[in-house]
């Protein structure tokens, strides 16, 4: 079956800007997460969604946010972009608590 | 708050050596772990599971987990220089935490 997907793959924004970005879990599952990383923190959580409500959020100022749609899906934006923004980052995808995570290939986000 | 501890590297090992990697965490409570391994670029992919004290054989990887001392560790038996990434130790999510905790990851060299 198919895959984590996110796109865009690959994002090059100014300061200040917002960026939006997307992620289809494998399906059947309903839980997604998001992550951040850099190579000086490593694997930062963001948050996490299940069946459209958030369930955790770590520890990122409010200009970070996400949603997840009835499929599923989820968007996580970034509003008012910071050069400290830049990094990979990852969706995962989850059949259920304590179950493993699937990542996506991730979107890279460079702010200049 | 979980905490998983990992050394960040690097570990060099010549090809056919086995390689240690090892996690520390900090709740007892944690019940299993996962290894991911990531290649450089590219997104973690789960290769090992273990929830029972003792160790869990799969082909070269053994994994081992000692719930007593807090530590599980991960053994590469035969490196080789295709198994060059950064493993990355986790504890899911469980009872009412929904946000799995990921170690910072240590990069293994294998050098021919």
């Amino acid at each position: 079956k198919a895959g984590v997907t996110q796109t865009p793959r690959y994002l090059i924004k100014t300061r200040g800007q917002q960026v939006t970005l997307s992620c289809s879990p494998i399906s059947g599952h309903r839980s997604v997460s998001w992550y951040q990383q850099t190579p000086g923190q490593g694997l930062q959580f963001l948050f996490e969604y299940f069946s459209e409500t958030q369930r955790n959020k770590g520890n990122f100022p409010g200009r970070f946010s996400g949603r997840q749609f009835s499929n599923s899906r989820s968007e996580m934006n970034v509003s008012t972009l910071e050069l400290g923004d830049s990094a990979l980052y990852l969706c995962a995808s989850r059949q259920g608590v304590g179950t493993e995570a699937f990542f996506g290939q991730g979107t890279r986000l460079t702010v200049v | 708050q979980k905490e998983v501890e990992q050394n960040s590297g690097p570990l060099s090992v010549p090809e056919g050596a086995i390689a240690s990697l090892n996690c520390t965490y900090s709740d007892r409570g944690s019940q299993s772990f996962f290894w991911y391994r990531q290649y450089s670029g590219k997104s973690p992919e789960l290769i090992m599971f273990i929830y029972s004290n003792g160790d869990k054989e799969d082909g070269r990887f053994t994994a081992q987990l000692n719930k007593a001392s807090q530590y599980v560790s991960l053994l590469i038996r035969d490196s080789q220089p295709s198994d060059s990434a950064t493993y990355l130790c986790a504890i899911p999510a469980s009872g009412g935490s929904y946000i799995p905790t990921f170690g910072r990851g240590t990069s293994l060299i294998v050098h021919p």
